[in-house]
């Protein structure tokens, strides 16, 4: 029973077009993450959700938009694709004032 | 900005050897993590470091912080080709219970 899942796991779309990540936990923690990974390998945090309320939104573009139905799911749309937002965006939780994350297996989004 | 810094980013070695990964950070922290990254994979949380000269060990791996100079290091003794992977350390923004910023992270590849 996987933890942190998120769908899908592989993206390919043009640029230009609408996309949208889900992600889900059964930990029942309290906040959630997405983080974006670059072909670097480099780990930027994008934005947080406690308890269905944004407490971190980082320097992202507008076309960037997280929604969280419920403390359990957090998901990530983004508008009009640009090259430059290929990379794997990983879903991460934790309960808060702990730090710990735990993270989903990632969604490589590859946009052409 | 707190800034994470991991030395080095990348990291040969035979099996069999030691070697220590180090991590500084640029603003007080009293909370650091490490997390291993297989290729393709998700990350796996390795240890939690919650004081000032915090020591942790689990198997081949020893990780260490000082909260005075900043500094966590990792320490692999023997390593063997099943600790090939990237590893990043983590540290929490004061006064922000729930942002991580990560390290560079290290590249290590153990060769036989």
């Amino acid at each position: 029973d996987t933890a942190v899942s998120q769908t899908p796991k592989y993206l390919v779309t043009q640029m230009g077009n609408d996309k949208s990540i889900k992600c889900e936990q059964n930990l029942g923690h309290d906040t959630m993450y997405w983080y974006k990974q670059d072909s670097k390998k480099f780990l930027k945090i994008m934005f947080s959700y406690n308890n269905k309320e944004l407490i971190i939104n980082e320097t992202v573009p507008n076309r960037f938009s997280p929604k969280s139905p419920d403390k359990a799911h957090l998901n990530l749309h983004i508008n009009s694709l640009e090259l430059g937002d290929s990379a794997v965006y990983f879903c991460a939780s934790s309960q808060a004032g702990i730090g710990e994350l735990f993270f989903g297996e990632g969604s490589r989004l590859t946009v052409l | 900005e707190l800034k994470v810094e991991q030395n080095p980013l990348f990291l040969s070695m035979q099996e069999g050897k030691n070697y220590t990964i180090y991590c500084n950070y640029s603003t007080t922290s009293d909370r650091l993590y490490w997390y291993r990254q297989d290729p393709g994979k998700s990350l796996e949380s390795l240890f939690v470091l919650l004081s000032n000269g915090a020591v942790k060990q689990e198997g081949r791996l020893m990780a260490s912080l000082d909260t005075k100079a900043r500094l966590s290091t990792l320490h692999i003794t023997a390593a063997v080709h099943d600790l090939s992977a990237t590893y990043f350390c983590a540290v929490v923004l004061p006064g922000t219970a729930s942002k991580l910023t990560f390290g560079t992270g290290t590249r290590l590849q153990v060769t036989l």
